[in-house]
Parts: C-alpha cells; sequence; structure tokens
C-alpha cells in the first residue's frame, strides 16, 4: 500500500516564476492537508481539502497561493510569482473521514532564487 | 490564540535511558492528538495518538499521557535507541472543526551511544 506520494522532491525557482506542487493521497484516503514548514520550526497548517473542494484554506496566504483536488488526479499546490520568503518545505499529508491520524508525505523542498 | 508549546527544544540521552518530551497546548477545547516523530530530509511519521476521554495510551516502547486539567501531554519513550534520534513534535486538533494540525516547534532528541 504506497504511503502518500508528492513531486518533485526538490524545486528550484526563479523568482517572480510559478511552482506546482503535487500530492497524491494515500489509496482509500479522501481528505489532503498542505502544511509548510520553514527550517528549524513546525509545520504551519495551510489548507484542506477534499474532492473538488476546499473545507478550510485559513492558513493560505491571501495572494499568490492556490490549491485545488480535482475529482481525478493529484492535489496541486500552487503558487505564482515566488519570494524568496516562500522557500520551505511543503508537507502533505491525507487521512480517511473523521478525526483520524494524517499520514504525510517525503515532502517538497522549494528554493527560491 | 491555537499554539502547541513545547518546553524543552533539544533533548540528549543515553541509550537504553527512558526519555520523555513534554508539550504544553493552549486549546482546551481540542480533544485529538498526536505525536510525531521527524527524521533529517522526510516528511514526520506518526508515531502515537490520544483522544481526550482517555489519559493513557500505550503503544510499542512508547506511551502518551494526557492531561487535560494543566493542558500538558508527554510522549515517554523506553529504552530509547540511537535510532529514534529525530525531531519530536505533538500536534492537536478539534473534533468537528476543520481537522487541521496545530503543531509545536518540536524537540530535537539525541541518542548517545
Amino acid at each position: 500500500n504506497a504511503g502518500v506520494m508528492q513531486n518533485p522532491r526538490h524545486l528550484v525557482r526563479r523568482r517572480g516564476q510559478e511552482a506546482r506542487l503535487r500530492c497524491s493521497p494515500m489509496k482509500g484516503h479522501s481528505h489532503v492537508y498542505w502544511y509548510r514548514q520553514l527550517p528549524e520550526e513546525g509545520l504551519k497548517f495551510m489548507v484542506y481539502l477534499q474532492k473538488e473542494n476546499i473545507i478550510d484554506e485559513s492558513g493560505m496566504p491571501k495572494e499568490r497561493f492556490s490549491a485545488e483536488f480535482p475529482k481525478e488526479g493529484p492535489s496541486i499546490l500552487r503558487i505564482q510569482q515566488v519570494v524568496r520568503g516562500d522557500s520551505a518545505a511543503y508537507f502533505c499529508a491525507s487521512s480517511p473521514p473523521g478525526p483520524y491520524e494524517q499520514y504525510f508525505g517525503p515532502g517538497t523542498r522549494l528554493t527560491v532564487t | 490564540g491555537e499554539s502547541v508549546g513545547l518546553h524543552l527544544p533539544t533533548l540528549s540521552v543515553q541509550e537504553g535511558d527512558n526519555s520523555i518530551i513534554n508539550c504544553a497546548y493552549s486549546n482546551s477545547a481540542s480533544d485529538y492528538f498526536i505525536w510525531y516523530k521527524q527524521e533529517s530530509g522526510k516528511g514526520p511519521q506518526f508515531i502515537i495518538d490520544i483522544r481526550s476521554n482517555m489519559d493513557k495510551r500505550q503503544g510499542q516502547r512508547v506511551t502518551v499521557l494526557l492531561n487535560k486539567t494543566v493542558k500538558h501531554l508527554s510522549l515517554q519513550i523506553a529504552a530509547t535507541q540511537p535510532g529514534d534520534s529525530a525531531v519530536y513534535f505533538c500536534a492537536e486538533t478539534l473534533q468537528g472543526g476543520s481537522e487541521k494540525l496545530v503543531f509545536g516547534k518540536g524537540t530535537k532528541l539525541t541518542v548517545n551511544p
């Protein structure tokens, strides 16, 4: 049973470019969460999605960031016009419905130059 | 506001000793708690969880204690091994809420041979 998959594992973008991060949840999981982690810090919640729905985006910056979880295919976290402050590790987690443990992927490390 | 904090940022123990990692949470309404282990360059790995209707839960070599009176959570690792060296995070969430996890900053555990 494959775990949560994220790609790419490492992504380098120049300031002003777009970054697209992908997450495939575990089989049977319909809930996806995105978190951001700065060096030496804990994870910060960004957005919670179910298929075709954004449930909670209270942690998402108001501008440049968007997320989707289409009916088919992986969840996508999109960052437009990246800035150096966007450099971080972005983790995706998935869970079945309900207050169950969230299983995390290996993360995408974004570096903005 | 929502926050989960830890008493100590680092902990160093000898191999074979027991380790205790502490966590304080601020939201008295939180009712589900998880401990995660994160090794360098990897995503958080689920260790053990506990719901607010319990005060203790045991796993393999790990025990989580929950004291709702003082909003305190601890993780005990028995017979700590070098492979236990990692950063440990506690996380909290609220049932019936968006199910997002609120993480603390983490405790770095170093096991000395």
